[in-house]
């Protein structure tokens, strides 16, 4: 059971180029998540997706688009790139359905990026 | 203010010890509540959801104060293997989840 599957792993970056995180899971959730972290800032939520067909704004959208393709693939995708995106971004999945018992959110291994 | 704040560290305690973070949330409407472990350069991983009687699982103890707005974590009988960051994360509405930035825990021999 692969569960939540991201590529690339590592990714360097020319200010300007532009580039698209792939995410897949096989669990058959509903939800998906692009998050950035920082040292420091915790994890940020950059988009969302409840259900195949939709998309949200997180807290920090700026630079990115989403698409989620199909119930198990959703891409993150920098257009122009900017040396301020340089992070580690994971992609999860999730059976949030606000009891406690079946809450909890996976995460991929996580990509590298940085913006030069 | 953010939402959910935690203590970044690091807590250098000796094998064997007890250590207890605490993480304060600001919105009284947050549902529920999780501690996840991230390993240096590794995805979060959930370490055990936080009900409201609290709840024990092997060394780990977590509770939670809603009238403080606060969570615990307890770790007894540290070992060197639970070096690790623990990330507070809260629930609220429309099922989203925010995390705290995180504490770093390093248990020394």
């Amino acid at each position: 059971n692969a569960g939540v599957t991201q590529t690339p792993k590592f990714q360097v970056l020319k200010t300007g180029q532009s580039m698209t995180l792939q995410c897949a899971q096989d669990m058959n959730h509903n939800s998906m998540y692009w998050y950035r972290q920082d040292p420091g800032m915790g994890l940020r939520l950059i988009y969302y997706s409840a259900s195949e067909g939709t998309t949200d704004k997180g807290e920090v959208p700026n630079g990115y688009n989403v698409s989620r393709l199909n119930k198990r693939e959703f891409s993150l995708r920098l257009e122009s790139a900017a040396p301020s995106q340089t992070s580690v971004y994971f992609c999860a999945s999730s059976v949030l359905t606000g009891e406690v018992t079946g809450n909890t959110i996976y995460f991929g291994e996580g990509s590298w990026l940085t913006v030069v | 203010r953010k939402e959910v704040e935690q203590d970044p560290g690091p807590f250098n305690v000796p094998e064997g010890a007890t250590v207890a973070f605490n993480c304060t949330y600001s919105n009284s409407a947050s549902q529920s509540f999780f501690w996840y472990r991230q390993d240096c350069r590794k995805e979060p991983k959930l370490l055990m959801s936080v009900y409201s009687s609290g709840n024990e699982d092997g060394r780990f103890t977590a509770q939670l104060n809603r009238a403080s707005q606060y969570i615990s974590l307890l770790i007894r009988d540290s070992k060197l293997s639970d070096s690790a960051t623990y990330l507070c994360v809260v629930l609220n509405a429309g099922n989203m989840l925010t995390f705290g930035g995180g504490t770093r825990l390093m248990v020394k021999p």
